[in-house]
């Protein structure tokens, strides 16, 4: 079965440093996400990602985030220079319909980032 | 703007009981719910989706959700939970008027006792 893959599964940075999280989405997906969880915490919208540019991003998601499809199978989310409060489990996701109801998305097992 | 809230974080049940995890949502324009589940080290996967056809959704491992507009409730059922039904269920909703963007709830953690 298609999945998405996602690393890597667990970083540890330290505050200030960049920080790149990559993720291969399932290969006929045309639209992709990138959520969010602080511990204990909701599942967070970030972007979402169709036709190479952003089709939507969170108030999260500020001028130090970024996302890229570099090669058009990898989707990346760059953080430029990391906060203690972007420790999280973050998430990639993909889906073959994104303008429905019915989108159904197709999420990797999530990248852990520590920031020390 | 849509959101979701789940009630409990933390549900225990004994294996054979009837699993029943709370969801309310919130929609100016008739939402689309779906429920996720999150085995350990894995990415969520879905469970079931309300599309605006039947109330009552079956989903995979015998769970089943209604949409009760009136209450603005989605809840998760399970008559009787197995052992392998313990995970983390996240409840979501998406609308129109969000784009289709999906958001979760901060989900629930299922425990299954033997």
């Amino acid at each position: 079965e298609p999945e998405v893959t996602q690393t890597p599964s667990h970083q540890v940075t330290q505050m200030g440093q960049e920080v790149i999280l990559r993720c291969v989405p399932i290969s006929n997906h045309l639209y992709f996400y990138w959520y969010r969880q602080i511990l204990g915490q909701k599942v967070e919208f970030l972007v979402s990602f169709y036709n190479n540019e952003i089709s939507e991003k969170s108030e999260i998601f500020d001028d130090q985030f970024s996302v890229e499809r570099p090669d058009g199978s990898n989707f990346t989310l760059k953080i430029r220079s990391t906060k203690l409060e972007d420790s999280a489990m973050y998430f990639c996701a993909s889906s073959d319909d994104g303008n429905s109801g019915a989108n159904v998305l197709t999420f990797g097992a999530g990248s852990r980032l520590t920031v020390l | 703007a849509q959101s979701v809230t789940q009630l409990g974080s933390h549900v225990s049940v004994s294996e054979g009981a009837l699993v029943l995890l709370r969801c309310n949502y919130s929609s100016s324009v008739p939402p689309y719910l779906f429920w996720y589940v999150q085995y350990p080290n894995q990415g969520l996967q879905l469970l079931l989706k309300y599309t605006s056809a039947a109330t009552l959704v079956k989903g995979i491992n015998g769970f089943e959700a209604e949409f009760k507009k009136s209450e603005t409730s989605f809840h998760l059922t399970k008559p009787s939970a197995h052992m392998r039904d313990a995970a983390e269920y996240f409840c979501a909703v998406s609308d129109q008027a969000g784009g289709f963007k999906t958001i979760f709830g901060a989900g629930t953690r299922l425990f299954v006792k033997a």
